[in-house]
């Protein structure tokens, strides 16, 4: 299964502010997702990042509060702007190929908490 | 994306005994995954089913993809004090290409 790495893994930041995340694969994948998964809850997809287009993004999540690059088929960045107290969460980068029986994989995470 | 129930929310049980979860969605799945989180980690895959009525095994984990394809379950035997974490199914409709996840299932082992 592919490796996925993810930075920063935790990071404490002030109100309004605003940060991006990274992440990389060791190897070439079609699709790439982002997830979030708020303190003791399940995980909710936040959008489907696209090589070479828009991001897809999920109800409930719009490009301004959660920009999406992905230049190149091994990474993607996830920026959470304009930060509040409730955009404290983990938030998750994973790989699979779409609907070809592969299974998705997790990076471990960014652990985000806004003061 | 489509709602899955998972249950139980949470269990509490002793090393050695047996352990079942399942999940039911009102929706046909052509995938279901099981996947295992560890405190401070991501969800790590335990076991991937990919037809209706699959049985498959992992060591102690043994997971079935039901006939109607609307429900799968986890079985572990065997319970030890590793197998702590939260388990979370999740599933991909036909015309998915994303996962949808249930709530999970908190997992305690007393020795």
């Amino acid at each position: 299964s592919a490796v996925i790495s993810q930075k920063p893994s935790r990071d404490i930041c002030q109100r309004g502010t605003s940060l991006t995340i990274q992440c990389q694969v060791d190897s070439q994948v079609t699709m790439m997702f982002w997830y979030r998964q708020q303190p003791g809850q399940s995980l909710t997809l936040i959008a489907t990042a696209n090589q070479g287009s828009e991001a897809t993004y999920e109800s409930g999540f719009v490009i301004d509060k959660f920009p999406i690059s992905r230049p190149n088929l091994t990474f993607s960045t996830l920026t959470v702007s304009n930060m509040s107290p409730e955009d404290s969460s983990i938030y998750l980068c994973s790989v699979g190929v779409a609907n070809d029986n592969q299974p998705q994989h997790f990076g471990d995470g960014t652990r985000l908490s806004i003061l | 994306g489509q709602q899955l129930n998972q249950s139980p929310q949470s269990m509490f049980i002793q090393e050695g005994e047996d352990v079942s979860m399942n999940c039911t969605s009102s929706s046909i799945f052509n995938t279901w995954l099981w996947y295992k989180q560890d405190p401070g980690e991501g969800p790590v895959l335990l076991i991937a089913l990919y037809k209706a009525g699959e049985l498959t095994s992992n060591g102690r984990l043994t997971a079935q993809f039901g006939i109607t394809r609307k429900d799968s379950f986890l079985n572990i035997s065997a319970s030890i004090p590793s197998d702590v974490g939260i388990y979370f199914c999740a599933g991909l409709t036909p015309s998915g290409y994303a996962l949808n996840f249930g709530k999970g299932t908190s997992l305690l082992v007393t020795p």
